[in-house]
């Protein structure tokens, strides 16, 4: 079966500073990866996706960075807000196939 | 706001209840999803319709029912449930079924009592 997992369960960062989140998929046949933001209460928040024809993609303050050779996904997040508090969780599919969801990374910014 | 909302947010129920989850969605999308969010675990993908036509049924036990009149809105019917099926249940949209991203409701935080 699919393992979707991250390496940390929790992270506090420092306001200002960035953060980098982690997971890990065991399928090397994936080729679609979302990050996921899920603040306290809410469901989850697309953040950013990746196709496995690329290595990085860039949002607004965030960087996915996708190492397809260790099957490593990486959400960057730059100057990190009180708001960017929430869990992050990866997904990953291989294309016409359901998504498979990690655990989630609970971020904390110390103001 | 997703374009997804959820009702009710809270449902508390007993084991020999039968309640029902809502779901709508506001974004012309063609496919529906349920998951179960468990603390600790991965979101689990419980049922998938797509045109109002059930594709995908992930071994979800008979007390759970799902039901989608028309693409924008989508159910969960419950009954006979287990303390072990209390979870937090979110629906999600998507312009297709595969290959996008999915916008998911706020959930129901499910207590079986």
């Amino acid at each position: 079966g699919e393992s979707v997992g991250l390496h940390l369960p929790t992270l506090s960062v420092q306001e200002g500073d960035n953060s980098i989140i982690n997971c890990a998929y065991s399928n090397s046949a994936s080729d679609y990866f979302i990050w996921y933001k899920q603040e306290s209460g809410k469901g989850p928040q697309f953040i950013i996706d990746i196709r496995s024809n690329m290595d990085k993609r860039q949002g607004q303050r965030v960087t996915v960075l996708l190492n397809k050779t260790v099957k490593h996904l990486s959400l960057q997040i730059a100057a990190t807000q009180p708001g960017d508090s929430a869990v992050y969780f990866c997904a990953e599919s291989v294309t016409g196939n359901q998504f498979y969801f990690g655990t989630g990374t609970s971020l904390t910014v110390i103001p | 706001e997703t374009g997804v909302t959820q009702t009710p947010r809270h449902l508390v129920m007993g084991m020999t209840n039968k309640k029902s989850l809502k779901c709508e969605q506001h974004l012309g999308h063609n496919a529906m999803y349920w998951y179960k969010q468990s603390a600790k675990k991965p979101l689990e993908l419980m049922f998938v319709y797509s045109l109002e036509e059930r594709v995908e049924n992930n071994s979800v036990p008979s007390r759970f029912s799902p039901e989608c009149p028309n693409s924008s809105h989508l159910f969960l019917h419950l009954h006979t449930l287990q303390p072990e099926d209390s979870a937090l249940y979110l629906c999600a949209s998507s312009p297709g079924q595969t290959d996008y991203e999915q916008y998911f409701g706020p959930g129901t935080r499910l207590t079986v009592t």
